[in-house]
């Protein structure tokens, strides 16, 4: 049981490329959250999906898109990556939405050069 | 700005020990909660505490809330090597439709 699966772990990017970085979850649980932890700044909400087939902006959602493929799995992307998108990114599910605890991937380490 | 303020930013004691910090937060939550990140990991929740509650525990801790200051504080008793993590509360600001954390309390147990 991994619960909260994030893929890659680790990625290098030049400005301008793009990737997607994957969340996959086997707890069946209905909300699924992208935040971004930077040093000094806690971690940020980018964006978030309160069930299948919805999804909603968090506090610094500029930059990134995401889908919201299936009960699963949810999805990050930058279309154009930029040097301040440099970040661990954690993707977190939870099964009562903002009310309750929230469980979390081991993240993904993103340098953009 | 964040709505949830840790204090100390860092708090490095002995172990056996017992480790407090806190949180300060803005608006009106429905709950607070704490979380542990260990160095390279993701976040694992430690407790909620709901905003009709003013104290709670679970193990070694102890987690207090007071509303009308809008604080609560992390109490970590008879703390051990492995207690050494950053520490962070979140809170559910009503109507806000999130989860806001804070910078995190960075803590260090010496052996």
């Amino acid at each position: 049981n991994a619960g909260v699966t994030q893929t890659p772990k680790f990625q290098v990017l030049k400005t301008g490329q793009s990737m997607t970085l994957q969340c996959a979850q086997d707890m069946n649980h209905n909300s699924m959250y992208w935040y971004r932890q930077d040093p000094g700044m806690g971690l940020r909400l980018i964006y978030y999906s309160a069930s299948e087939g919805t999804t909603d902006k968090g506090e610094v959602p500029n930059g990134y898109n995401v889908s919201r493929l299936n009960k699963r799995e949810f999805s990050l992307r930058l279309e154009s990556a930029a040097p301040s998108q440099t970040s661990v990114y954690f993707c977190a599910i939870g099964a009562l939405g903002f009310t309750g605890e929230l469980f979390f991937g081991e993240g993904s380490r993103l340098t953009v050069l | 700005s964040q709505q949830g303020e840790e204090d100390p930013q860092a708090l490095s004691i002995q172990e056996g020990e017992n480790a407090t910090m806190n949180c300060s937060y803005k608006t009106s939550i429905n709950n607070l909660q704490w979380y542990r990140q260990n160095s390279g990991r993701g976040l694992v929740h430690l407790i909620l505490i709901r905003s009709n509650e003013r104290e709670k525990h679970s193990g070694r801790l102890r987690v207090t809330l007071d509303t009308s200051k809008k604080s609560s504080s992390l109490l970590i008793t008879a703390s051990r090597a492995a207690d050494t993590a950053s520490y962070f509360c979140a809170t559910d600001a009503r109507g806000a439709q999130k989860l806001v954390f804070g910078q995190g309390t960075r803590l260090t147990i010496n052996p």
